[in-house]
């Protein structure tokens, strides 16, 4: 079984850009969640995802946002990227929908630099 | 406010001993928890969930859960190199996010 795929896996952009990074979950998971991992701060729980729905979302601004197709395929988008949001994008998939209980698996991240 | 700690290491272990990491979490409530290992430049790869109280084990890893003292482990046997990586310890889950430590640093001395 194929495992999670993010896409793309290395992105260098500009303060004031915006970028979109592409998740698609591990077949029939039908539950995204979205992760940062900074050295300082460490993995960050941006939001999650399940039936197109965004269910919950963590102490991020408004800059970060998400969504899901019917497909269960995620996209995050960061707008006015500040150097600050130079960080490894993870995103992890996980069978069941409701809370407790859930593996999740992750991507292989995609590594924004923001210059 | 949702937290996890852990020693962020380094610890190092001889190659062939026993490796414990530990975690302590702030959330009473919480049913899940999990063990990732995350070697350098790459993701967090799922090792160890467990749910109840008392020691579930898989291969070389043994997770201890003990939700009353809010504290979590894993123990490692038999340490190989191909272990020396960055674990970390996570709770929650679902709709709520997975909340993490910084993680712990273990290092296999050959």
């Amino acid at each position: 079984k194929a495992g999670v795929t993010q896409t793309p896996r290395y992105l260098i952009k500009t303060r004031g850009q915006q970028v979109t990074l592409s998740c698609s979950p591990i077949s029939g998971h039908r539950s995204v969640s979205w992760y940062q991992q900074t050295p300082g701060q460490g993995l960050q729980f941006l939001f999650e995802y399940f039936s197109e729905t965004q269910r919950n979302k963590g102490n991020f601004p408004g800059r970060f946002s998400g969504r899901q197709f019917s497909n269960s395929r995620s996209e995050m988008n960061v707008s006015t990227l500040e150097l600050g949001d130079s960080a490894l994008y993870l995103c992890a998939s996980s069978l069941v929908g409701t809370s407790g209980y859930n593996e999740q698996f992750f991507g292989p991240g995609t590594r924004l630099t923001v210059l | 406010q949702k937290e996890v700690e852990q020693n962020s290491g380094p610890l190092s272990v001889p190659e062939g001993a026993i490796a414990s990491l530990n975690c302590t979490y702030s959330d009473r409530v919480s049913q899940s928890f999990f063990w990732y290992r995350q070697y350098s430049g790459k993701s967090p790869e799922l090792i160890m969930s467990i749910y109840s109280n008392g020691d579930k084990e898989d291969g070389r890893f043994t997770a201890q859960l003990n939700k009353a003292s809010q504290y979590v482990s894993l123990l490692i046997r038999d340490s190989q190199p191909s272990d020396s990586a960055t674990y970390l310890c996570a709770f929650g889950g679902g709709a709520d996010g997975l909340t993490f430590g910084k993680g712990t640093h273990l290092i296999i001395q050959p």
